[in-house]
């Protein structure tokens, strides 16, 4: 199965540790977009790459919170210094191409973040 | 601010009723709409795009009023694997999700 692949499904931090979350992309997808989902809550978009390019990272918290896309290996979102408001279910998805236009994204399982 | 609104419900149906959903998008420019689906808050799967001319596929059909920046999604003879959320979606460049309609079919 190519889907998209996230690791770990589930995190344990204390407060103050970091998190690293990780996303491969479908293969043959460059277009990658990362969701958080709290409790109760909808899914918010946080940042939108491209290989080795940030394109959107308007959802995305100013501080403590990072996203690369290196041109080798997975997506990483970095929460540094995690506190327990930072727990929620993170999801990355991806596309062969920008999202315009009908273009779907695919999902991965998401990891599931939970700060003590 | 690029919202997507909709009815949280939920939608408590038995099986074989017909439900429709409904939901509203402030982004005009928005040029991509979908319907996903999630269950138990694993991840989003898609169901349907969704087109102005109007589009189904078996029991589902979608619908796309640009003029009002509303969407629809009609479930017909529903089952009890239907039982889920249902996430509307638009945008343009990025994808913007609604918080999602919860439908119960029960037997």
């Amino acid at each position: 199965n190519a889907g998209v692949m996230q690791n770990p499904r589930h995190l344990v931090r204390r407060r103050g540790q970091e998190a690293r979350l990780r996303c491969s992309p479908m293969k043959g997808h460059s277009h990658v977009y990362w969701y958080r989902q709290l409790p109760e809550e909808g899914l918010k978009f946080m940042v939108y790459l491209q290989k080795e390019n940030i394109i959107d990272e308007s959802g995305m918290p100013k501080e403590r919170f990072s996203a690369e896309f290196p041109k080798e290996g997975p997506s990483i979102l970095r929460i540094q210094q995690v506190v327990r408001g930072d727990s929620a279910a993170y999801f990355c998805a991806s596309s062969p191409r920008q999202a315009r236009t009908n273009e779907k994204l695919f999902f991965g399982s998401g990891t599931q973040l939970s700060v003590l | 601010r690029k919202e997507v609104e909709q009815d949280p419900g939920p939608f408590n149906v038995p099986e074989g009723a017909t439900v429709a959903f409904n939901c509203t998008y402030s982004n005009s420019a928005s040029q991509s709409f979908f319907w996903y689906r999630q269950d138990c808050r694993k991840e989003p799967k898609l169901l349907m795009s969704v087109y102005s001319s109007g589009n189904e596929d078996g029991r589902f059909t979608a619908q796309l009023n640009r003029a009002s920046q509303y969407i629809s999604l009609l479930i017909r003879d529903s089952k009890l694997s239907d039982s889920a959320t249902y996430l509307c979606v638009s945008g343009y460049s990025t994808l913007t999700f609604g918080k999602g309609t919860m439908l119960l079919v029960s037997p």
